[in-house]
């Protein structure tokens, strides 16, 4: 059982509001990873964490932004949510080496009006 | 730089029949292979992965892989589906060395006809 938490699951806001998507695990795992998934059920990498203070670009262009000042926590903000930002955003984590499993939360599904 | 082709995006199948999902991946070294499903409104989960050794790896629902590194593909087969095997499901590549995130396929939406 993955013990990985996305809050909210599903939200709905207007243009310009600002919004963070939580994620936390209770794993302690140190990697740490936000995917964006399209319509048609395509996963992006936009953000990516190996650690407290580590955050990086994924390889999906993103106007959101990550930190990792806990462990256990890595949100994502949108400073300002646009229609385009409409998708469901999948949060996951990782520890050790590449051969480990990386562990997926729910999702929040986004929609922005 | 690794990457994963599914070949194909929908696949309908009737409940009983085999199935065989296809995956082909590109990398110029070493990698892990991974089959993750997701049921809907929910994330991912982890079905089977190879790291070495036996090519053909099974996972505890009846879906095997096997790894062909001739052919780099790492199809999903299963020789009688069900109803609950409705699901997205995604293959995915990782270089056996270093920190680098999985490198995840466009998905191959599996539908099974009652």
């Amino acid at each position: 059982e993955a013990d990985i938490y996305q809050t909210p699951r599903y939200l709905v806001i207007g243009t310009g509001k600002k919004i963070t998507l939580e994620c936390s695990q209770t794993m302690g795992h140190d990697k740490m990873y936000w995917y964006q998934q399209d319509p048609g059920m395509e996963l992006h990498l936009i953000h990516y964490s190996y650690g407290v203070n580590s955050t990086e670009k994924g390889d999906l262009s993103s106007e959101s932004t990550v930190s990792r000042i806990r462990t256990e926590h890595f949100p994502l903000t949108l400073e300002s949510a646009r229609p385009s930002h409409t998708s469901q955003y999948l949060c996951a984590s990782r520890t050790g080496g590449a051969y480990n499993e990386q562990f997926f939360g729910p999702g929040t599904r986004l929609t922005v009006l | 730089a690794q990457s994963v082709t599914q070949l194909d995006s929908q696949v309908p199948v009737f409940e009983e029949a085999p199935v065989e999902l296809r995956c082909n991946y590109s990398s110029s070294v070493s990698v892990y292979l991974f089959w993750y499903v997701q049921y809907p409104n929910q994330g991912l989960q982890l079905l089977l992965k190879y790291l070495s050794g036996s090519t053909l790896v099974e996972s505890i629902n009846g879906f095997e892989a096997e790894f062909n590194k001739s052919q780099t593909s790492f199809h999903l087969r299963k020789p009688s589906v069900h109803i609950s095997d409705t699901a997205e499901y995604f293959c995915a590549v990782n270089r056996n060395s270093g920190n680098t995130p999985l490198v995840f396929g466009k998905g191959t939406r599996l539908s099974v006809i009652a």
